[in-house]
C-alpha cells in the first residue's frame, strides 16, 4: 500500500514556541491530506483538510490561526502549532488519499507526539 | 456535520469467539464506511470498508454489514485470535466532501488466549 511518513515522531517544546510537523506521501502524489488529533485512548478528531495549492479547510472549533496548514506540493503538507501551550499536547496524525488507489482509502502517517511544557 | 457513535468502548472475548462492534451515523448522505485497526503505538490501518450500494462485505474472518435505512453498520470478527487485540475505529465519509472521514470513538478489543 501507499506510504505516508511524518516528521518528527516526537517533539517536546516550551510553552509559547511554535512547532512544525511534516507529512509526506512517499510513493504517490496526494492532492488532499488530512490532519487529525488523537487524545490518549480517544478517537481521531479531524482538524482540517489540506488541499495542494489552496487554503486548508478547518473543522468547526479548530482555530486556523493556531494550527497553520500549508500544502505546498503534491507530496508534502505541514502543520504548524503556533504559540503552543500545554493543552496543545497531543498525538497528531496525518493521512493522505492516493487518487490511484481504491475508492476512498486514506493512508495514515505514524503520528507525532507533541508535548508542550 | 456528521456524527458517528461507536459501541462498545471495550470488548473482551475468548480466543475463538466472535466479536461485534456497532456504529451509527447521522448524515444520510454518507456513502463510504471504512474500519481501521490501530495497535498500540502504531498508525491506523484499513481492515475493511463498505460502500453505500452494498449491504454486506466479507474478507476472511472479518465482515461488515450496512443498514442505510437505520444508518448503522457493524464489524464482525469471527474466530478471534490474540493478535486481533487492538483498538478498532469505524468511520463515515461522503465521497464528494473531499472524502473527509469522521471517526467513531473506538473500541478496544481484548482477545484472551
Amino acid at each position: 500500500g501507499a506510504v505516508v511518513s511524518q516528521h518528527p515522531s516526537r517533539v517536546i517544546c516550551k510553552s509559547g514556541t511554535s512547532v512544525k510537523i511534516e507529512c509526506r506521501s512517499l510513493d504517490f502524489q496526494a492532492t488532499t491530506m488530512f490532519w487529525y488529533r488523537q487524545f490518549p485512548k480517544k478517537s481521531l478528531m479531524l482538524m482540517a483538510t489540506s488541499n495542494e495549492g489552496s487554503k486548508a479547510t478547518y473543522e468547526q472549533g479548530v482555530e486556523k490561526d493556531k494550527f497553520l496548514i500549508n500544502h505546498a506540493s503534491l507530496t508534502l503538507s505541514t502543520l504548524t502549532v503556533t504559540s503552543a501551550h500545554p493543552e496543545d499536547s497531543s498525538f497528531y496524525i496525518c493521512s493522505a488519499r492516493d487518487p490511484s488507489s481504491s475508492y476512498n482509502e486514506q493512508f495514515f502517517g505514524p503520528g507525532t507526539r507533541l508535548t508542550v511544557l | 456535520g456528521e456524527n458517528v457513535e461507536q459501541h462498545p468502548s471495550t470488548l473482551s472475548v475468548q480466543e475463538g469467539d466472535s466479536a461485534v462492534i456497532k456504529c451509527t451515523y447521522s448524515d444520510s448522505a454518507s456513502n463510504y464506511f471504512p474500519w481501521y485497526k490501530q495497535e498500540l503505538g502504531k498508525r491506523p490501518q484499513l481492515i475493511i470498508d463498505i460502500r453505500s450500494n452494498v449491504g454486506e462485505k466479507k474478507d476472511q474472518q472479518i465482515a461488515v454489514t450496512l443498514n442505510k435505512t437505520a444508518k448503522h453498520f457493524s464489524l464482525h470478527i469471527t474466530e478471534t485470535q490474540p493478535e486481533d487485540s487492538a483498538v478498532y475505529f469505524c468511520a463515515a465519509a461522503l465521497r464528494d466532501n473531499f472524502n473527509k472521514f469522521y471517526f467513531g470513538s473506538g473500541t478496544k478489543l481484548n482477545v484472551k488466549p
